[in-house]
């Protein structure tokens, strides 16, 4: 199985900042990621796959980089309705999700 | 659009089952895999079972292989889950979601997409 390692566990931004998660794979898993931001309450949304596609819809302040075992998601400037969870998920072996970073207002 | 609704959730003892339903409206169901992940409240992600478009492959995680099914209707756009010797630790919010990809670029990419907003399963003595 691949493990899906997220960092931090949890980021403290303040509106307009600028965050950067964190997404490491135990093995390679190519440009096989996705990224999914959950609010409470909510099921999972897709934001990124291949590792730096955004899905119809999301807006250009997110963006993915990656491949390999080394990912990140970064939100250029931090609005409200982007307090929440996000996961990484691989899909090059099965599915495997991170445990998740939850981006809370500084 | 395309909508989701699960149903079947609820408290049961330890041992027993549950049957999990998805009902689907808005795309050509029997050409889409259908996904199960589960999540404990407060905790991640995991995938539980998918399904092809037909029902001729099935594939499940370690954790539940064996006690759970995965099946599906297409005539009834509905997709199901089938869990025996419950444990405690099948406690979470079961959701279904659809598996969506993009076979336009190399390698082709995967993503589950939509969800529905999920079922509690409650295993408690």
């Amino acid at each position: 199985e691949i493990v899906m390692t997220q960092s931090p566990a949890t980021l403290s931004v303040s509106p307009g900042e600028r965050a950067t998660l964190s997404c490491r794979a135990s093995q390679s898993v190519n440009s096989n990621l996705a990224w999914y931001q959950q609010k409470p309450g909510q099921p999972p949304r897709v934001l990124i796959y291949g590792a730096s596609t955004r899905a119809t819809g999301v807006p250009v302040r997110f963006s993915g980089s990656g491949s390999g075992t080394e990912f990140t998601l970064t939100i250029s400037s931090l609005q409200s309705e982007d307090f929440a969870v996000y996961y990484c998920q691989q899909y090059n072996n099965w599915w495997t999700f991170g445990q998740g970073t939850k981006v809370e207002i500084k | 659009e395309v909508l989701l609704v699960e149903t079947g959730g609820g408290l049961v003892q330890p041992g027993e089952s549950l049957r999990l339903s998805c009902a689907a409206s808005g795309l050509s169901f029997s050409t889409y895999w259908m996904i199960w992940v589960r999540q404990v409240p407060g905790k991640g992600l995991e995938w539980v079972a998918d399904i092809k478009g037909d029902g001729s492959d099935k594939f499940y995680v370690d954790s539940v292989r064996g006690r759970f099914t995965i099946s599906r209707d297409n005539a009834r756009n509905s997709v199901f889950l089938q869990m025996n010797s419950l444990r405690a630790e099948d406690t979470a919010v079961y959701y279904c979601a659809r598996l969506t990809r993009d076979i336009g670029v190399v390698p082709a990419a995967f993503w589950f997409d939509p969800w529905g907003q999920g079922t509690l399963v409650t295993v408690s003595s």
